[in-house]
Order: structure tokens, then C-alpha cells, then sequence
């Protein structure tokens, strides 16, 4: 079953321009999750942010959690054509070691 | 590392034939998952193992699919018999302690 719903499906942005998606879950969790996977390749770790933290930066990456309100967002600033990919959110809940992915966001960084 | 390892990169088979997949974890790691992934269904987990035990295979569609792990560093997902339904992009992961998962580059499956 899928615990995250992510939000848009699809991005589309201009070089340089900050990239923003967001993910909702159901359930209570341990720690929250993101990944990216570039077409035709397996999924990358990108970033993890526990349920008692707010907020987490790697790189140009800022991650942040609202366990109030069940959600997280993930901003990418000066986006690359590099970044060019799906990003996925993820969420364990402690229940033996699983995690459970989200339908992802596509994005697109055009040159 | 290698990184963790799955073979073949690509599956072409016809209906009816049975499907092996393999995956090499990443060495020390003691939890591997299978994975499955289409355009319909997104990213669905099948079955996940920790120190070589099945934990959760409340993801396996059904009776024709099976998975095994012989020791830490191998893994197989097989299909008898497998059906065109069958056909998308196989997964494995692995991971530590650490809750983060490593996933491998994957098998397409293509059943005609």
C-alpha cells in the first residue's frame, strides 16, 4: 500500500529556479525519507530527516517535516539540468525495517 | 563497493516460462529487499529479508512468485509461471543498521 502522496506528479522549471515538492503520509513515522532515481537507473538516497527534527540541509537540499499536518517537502535551490529526475518520499514507520514509497515527482530542469 | 549487484539488466521471456532474478547485497549489509516497479502501480515492495529471514512477503502478488536467500550475500525472486502482467522493473535493496536503503540498477522484465 502506499503511504506517501506526493505532490505535483510532474515539475517543469528553467535552470537556476528552485525546485519545491511536497509529500503527505498517513501513518506515524520514525523517519522520513527522499530519493531520487534518474530514468532507466535504480533509486538513489538522497536525504533523511527523523520525527523530532524540523528541518535538515545537505548541499543544496533543504528538507523539512510537519508530523503535526502529516507532511514533508523537499526544495532544491539552483536547480541543475542534472537534477533532471523522479524524487521519491519514503516513510518508516518502525515497522521492522520497510520503507514505503510514494508515487514520486518528476522533474524537468530545462537549460 | 560494488554497490549491490542484480542480474540479468534484462529479461525477455514468454508466457509460461519461469523467471530467476538475482541480487548480490552489499557486503555487512543484513536487510535486503525485492521491489517492483510500473508505470500503474509505482514502486511496490514485494518481500524483505533481515540476517537471511523472510520477514514481510505480504507483497508477493501470488502463488508464482517465490524468494529466496540461501546466505548474506544472494538473494533470487522467481516467477513460474510468469504472465505478460508480470513484465516491469524488478528491484533489490539492501541495507545496515542504518535505515537508509541501496538499491541496485535493476531488471527489466519483459514477458511476451
Amino acid at each position: 500500500s502506499q503511504q506517501g502522496e506526493e505532490d505535483p506528479q510532474a515539475l517543469s522549471i528553467q535552470e537556476g529556479e528552485n525546485a519545491t515538492m511536497n509529500c503527505s503520509y498517513k501513518t506515524s513515522i520514525n523517519n522520513l525519507q527522499w530519493y531520487r532515481q534518474n530514468s532507466g537507473r535504480g533509486l538513489v538516497h538522497l536525504i533523511l530527516i527523523r520525527s523530532n527534527e524540523r528541518e535538515k540541509h545537505s548541499g543544496r537540499l533543504r528538507v523539512t517535516l510537519d508530523t503535526s499536518k502529516k507532511s514533508s517537502s523537499l526544495l532544491i535551490t539552483a536547480s541543475r539540468a542534472a537534477d533532471t529526475a523522479s524524487y521519491f518520499c519514503a516513510t518508516d514507520d518502525n515497522q521492522g525495517g520497510k520503507l514505503i514509497f510514494g508515487q514520486g515527482t518528476e522533474l524537468s530542469v530545462k537549460p | 563497493d560494488a554497490g549491490v549487484i542484480q542480474s540479468p539488466r534484462h529479461e525477455v521471456t514468454e508466457m509460461g516460462q519461469e523467471v530467476t532474478l538475482r541480487c548480490k547485497p552489499i557486503s555487512g549489509h543484513d536487510y535486503l529487499f525485492w521491489y517492483r516497479q510500473t508505470m500503474m502501480r509505482g514502486l511496490e515492495l514485494l518481500i524483505y529479508f533481515n540476517n537471511n529471514v523472510p520477514i514481510d512477503d505480504s507483497g508477493m502478488p501470488e502463488d508464482r512468485f517465490s524468494a529466496k536467500m540461501p546466505n548474506a550475500s544472494f538473494s533470487t525472486l522467481k516467477i513460474q509461471p510468469s504472465e505478460p502482467r508480470d513484465s516491469a522493473v524488478y528491484f533489490c535493496a539492501s541495507r545496515s543498521s542504518r535505515p537508509e536503503q541501496f538499491f541496485g540498477p535493476g531488471t527489466r522484465l519483459t514477458v511476451l
